[in-house]
């Protein structure tokens, strides 16, 4: 079983769209766990950590679920510069696992 | 932003000749790591240094190997690749490896490394 699970999309959603990200990580014990976004041809950047009380940070929302192990992303009022893939991310305490990511295009 | 700079960007090598991938961060981090990225697969971790020790070998196969001749400073050598090691290497770093600081990884623009 792969440690961290996400939809590989592709998203296309309209402009002004709201569009929801899941990931499932396998690895009860993870301590930490992340947003990260990597446009196409650069590197991972992260874009926000998850938190059990869910938190929020202008028109992205994230939140963790422990008891299902279960992370969300949610995008409000898409621009078209979300476009990007999105990467889930678990620190397990040893280790960094990313998920292969969610491709996500704003369409004007 | 030139908190991790790699070089160079872009590498095309044979199967036989041996070239060094080059990872420099100027964040005053004590961690760095080597991933590889490979089209429709996750990030895979390959090493871990925390204050130019290695903590993690990934189960790297031999013909990859990492040099940390300080905390700023992170090399890949290369030596009779295949053509499947053809992937995106990236480097990154974070302010040590356990806890908090372990939490934020910067990345460097990585090496696209094509093997013939």
């Amino acid at each position: 079983r792969k440690e961290v699970e996400q939809d590989p999309g592709p998203f296309n959603v309209p402009e002004g769209a709201t569009v929801a990200f899941n990931c499932t990580y396998s690895n009860s014990a993870s301590q930490s766990f992340f947003w990260y976004r990597q446009d196409c041809r650069k590197e991972p950047k992260l874009l926000m950590s998850v938190y059990s009380s869910g938190n929020e940070d202008g028109r992205f929302t994230a939140q963790l679920n422990r008891a299902s192990q279960y992370i969300s992303l949610l995008i409000r009022d898409s621009k078209l510069s979300d476009s990007a893939t999105y990467l889930c991310v678990v620190n397990t305490g040893n280790q960094f696992y990313f998920g292969t990511g969610t491709s996500l295009t704003v369409i004007p | 932003e030139t908190g991790v700079t790699q070089t160079p960007r872009h590498l095309v090598m044979g199967m036989t000749n041996k070239k060094s991938l080059k990872c420099e961060q100027h964040l005053g981090h004590n961690a760095m790591y080597w991933y590889k990225q490979s089209a429709k697969k996750p990030l895979e971790l390959m090493f871990v240094y925390n204050f130019k020790e290695q903590t993690e070998n990934n189960s790297v196969p031999s013909r990859f190997s990492p040099e940390c001749p300080n905390s700023s400073h992170l090399f890949l050598h290369l030596h009779t690749l295949q053509p499947e090691d053809s992937a995106l290497y990236l480097c990154a770093s974070s302010p040590g490896t356990s806890g908090i600081e372990a939490d934020t990884q910067y990345f460097g623009p990585g090496t696209r490394l094509t093997v013939l």
